[in-house]
């Protein structure tokens, strides 16, 4: 079965310095990743994610997200972080052996952009 | 296009009370799925729906049920409310193509007294 880990529950980043928060999965097959954010109160909103190809995505709002194959991660990064990314985020994954399976997801890195 | 939608927005139930929550998809989506999400334990999977037939389905007592209509509406059940189901219900639309992404509804939050 798929699993997604967040291994930090929080991240503080100081306002333009570069942020990453971090994300390692585990499949059977090949994986397809998603990033998703949530702010307070709403749903979630889509990032990007990763299929196949470049193993550096581009998202939504000048996120980007790097697949690493070998350490099993996809790392979501930003060069110059703002005040209103502070929100919670998500690193989801779908396993490709059927196409057919749930997306899991982590629990969740909450994310703090001091200005 | 519109997007997905959760009804109500709000609920309080009394612990053993039974409740249902409602989620209209985009238009030409036929998979849904729902999440229960808490603080301690982020967003778990409760199951997915695709053209009426339940497709998977996460670690959740039976009290927890689903079903899905021929117009891809989907229903969330809970019977026997407890105190621990308090809870931000999400559910998700997405077409039938393996990569692609989830839309989530704003979610219905459950407070179970």
């Amino acid at each position: 079965a798929q699993s997604v880990a967040q291994p930090e529950d929080q991240v503080n980043v100081a306002e333009g310095n570069p942020l990453t928060v971090k994300c390692t999965y585990s499949v059977s097959g090949n994986p397809y990743l998603f990033w998703y954010v949530q702010y307070p109160n709403r749903g979630l909103q889509f990032l990007l994610k990763y299929i196949t190809g470049d193993n550096l995505v581009k998202g939504s709002y000048g996120f980007e997200a790097e697949f690493n194959k070998s350490q099993t991660s996809f790392h979501l990064k930003k060069p110059s972080a703002l005040v209103s990314d502070s929100a919670l985020y998500f690193c989801a994954v779908r396993d490709d052996v059927s196409g057919n399976t749930p997306l899991v997801f982590g629990k969740g890195t909450r994310l703090s952009v001091i200005a | 296009k519109a997007g997905v939608t959760q009804t109500p927005r709000y609920l309080i139930k009394t612990r053993g009370q039974q409740v249902t929550l409602s989620c209209s998809p985009i238009s030409g989506h036929r998979s849904v799925s729902w999440y229960q999400q808490t603080p301690g334990q982020g967003l778990q999977f409760l199951f997915e729906y695709f053209s009426e037939t339940q497709r998977n389905k996460g670690n959740f007592p039976g009290r927890f049920s689903g079903r899905q209509f021929s117009n891809s509406r989907s229903e969330m059940n809970v019977s026997t409310l407890e105190l621990g189901d308090s809870a931000l219900y999400l559910c998700a639309s997405s077409s039938n193509r393996g990569p692609a992404k989830a839309f989530f509804g704003q979610g219905t939050r459950l407070t179970v007294v």
